[in-house]
């Protein structure tokens, strides 16, 4: 059984930086073609992809977002970290992370297949 | 960036109407379009994958197709649990990107 959750402060000041863990169980990152992603989401309003680590290393960023998102993983302890820096009152949005299988690089055949319940976190001083 | 064009924003139906739902990409994609449903205060979930692919659980009702670049998702016949809202992304280029929304509501 697949399952995902995401853990971090739900209050964070505006210019500080953000660290958010994913923890998993049911897959390894270790296993050809697993790839955590985080997705955010203010609320009401749109879902919005943020990064993605694969089971390689290999990352990929949302280009907007890219100076500001540090993705990496520890697999010995089946977690995805997510820190963002220079948070922003316009940053306050649930955070999902999820995972993907994939086949190819940077390509995500089968979507995000299981999702955490994710955390809301608001950025305000 | 890929961008998602979805429509409609929000429709209002019934149960056991059938929906369609429309999503186009800015540019090839290949089949590499995902829908997900999302309902109020949870995580979205994936319905379809690569276009047509019904994800593992969710019920035959819910149905995609794909013409080049544009994208349907089809309801047959709208149950009470699918009130909510719905997502396509695309998973074909990075960054991924995620169509504006359909909010399907009485």
């Amino acid at each position: 059984q697949v399952t995902l959750r995401e853990s971090g402060p739900a209050l964070v000041k505006p210019t500080q930086t953000l660290t958010l863990t994913c923890t998993f169980s049911g897959f390894s990152l270790t296993t050809t073609g697993m790839c955590v992603s985080w997705v955010r989401q203010p609320p009401g309003k749109a879902l919005e992809w943020l990064a993605r680590i694969d089971w390689d290393d290999d990352t990929y960023y949302n280009t907007s977002l890219k100076t500001r998102l540090t993705i990496s993983k520890d697999t010995s302890k089946n977690q995805v970290v997510l820190t963002m820096t220079n948070m922003d009152p316009v940053d306050t949005t649930t955070y999902y992370c999820a995972r993907i299988r994939s086949k190819s690089p940077a390509v995500a055949e089968f979507g995000l297949d299981y999702w955490g319940p994710g955390t809301l976190v608001t950025v305000s001083s | 960036d890929i961008q998602m064009t979805q429509s409609p924003a929000s429709l209002s139906a019934s149960v056991g109407d059938r929906v369609t739902i429309t999503c186009r990409a800015s540019r090839t994609i290949n089949i590499y379009l995902n829908w997900y449903r999302q309902k109020p205060g949870k995580a979205p979930e994936l319905l379809i994958y690569a276009a047509s692919s019904l994800q593992g659980g969710v019920p035959s009702r819910f149905s995609g197709s794909e013409s080049g670049t544009d994208f349907t998702l089809t309801i047959s016949s709208l149950q009470p649990e699918d009130f909510a809202t719905y997502y396509c992304q695309q998973s074909y280029d990075i960054p991924y990107t995620f169509g504006q929304g359909t909010k399907v509501q009485i």
